[in-house]
């Protein structure tokens, strides 16, 4: 496939066990970003990479949300004692590099409830 | 008050209409604006990009933004039932490497 590729597309977790979500981008793709989609609301910007290094991690909510690209490709965000107001769509974007005048190609997200 | 005001509708016309989605924002230093469409249960997909004021037009797609009334604009002609999707802006103050600020998305219904 020659998308952005998310796993798993659904995730059921019980407060305060530990997530890790999945995301493949498309390959030779410099940026990775990662967004969190709230049920009726946009996207919100939670981190960015480019290639390995994490140049900005200013949306993370808390210190409970973790997110490495170690090899400079796959990427995975990790949330810690999961609550409930973590329920969202979690998406994964990535870019060739990081302009705007690149498009951002996003996969189709994770979907995380916290029960 | 959010950076980025976006009605979220829901907007409903029938084929062959000419829908208009609009934003307003507040933050002066916004100067790249961007609409994505997202279909159910998918991600976003980027339609149209602008930088700064201006029109800039792709088949029947139209983008205004008006940056001296901190307002921009996604036009459609002659909508057909597969534009039926949420429409989302997003921008930003810089070029490279830093994160869109998206509104809530407008849910379109276009009838057939």
């Amino acid at each position: 496939g020659a998308g952005v590729s998310q796993s798993p597309r659904y995730k059921v977790a019980k407060r305060g066990q530990d997530v890790a979500l999945r995301c493949d981008p498309i390959s030779g793709h410099v940026s990775l970003f990662w967004y969190q989609q709230a049920l009726g609301q946009g996207p919100e910007f939670l981190t960015y990479f480019q290639n390995e290094a994490q140049l900005d991690k200013s949306g993370l909510p808390s210190d409970r949300f973790f997110a490495e690209r170690p090899e400079g490709s796959v990427s995975t965000l990790k949330i810690q004692r999961t609550q409930q107001e973590d329920s969202a769509v979690y998406l994964c974007a990535s870019s060739f590099h990081g302009a705007l005048n690149s498009p951002l190609h996003f996969g189709n997200g994770t979907r995380l409830t916290v029960t | 008050q959010k950076e980025v005001e976006q009605d979220p509708g829901p907007l409903s016309v029938p084929e062959g209409a000419i829908v208009s989605l609009n934003c307003t924002y507040s933050n002066s230093a916004f100067q790249y604006f961007m609409w994505y469409r997202q279909y159910s249960r998918k991600g976003p997909e980027l339609l149209m990009y602008t930088y700064s004021s201006g029109n800039k037009e792709d088949g029947r797609f139209t983008a205004q933004v008006d940056k001296s009334s901190k307002y921009i604009s996604l036009f459609i002609r002659d909508s057909q039932p597969s534009d039926s999707a949420t429409y989302l802006c997003a921008m930003s103050a810089k070029q490279a490497g830093t994160a869109l600020i998206f509104g809530k998305g407008t849910t379109l219904s276009v009838s057939s």
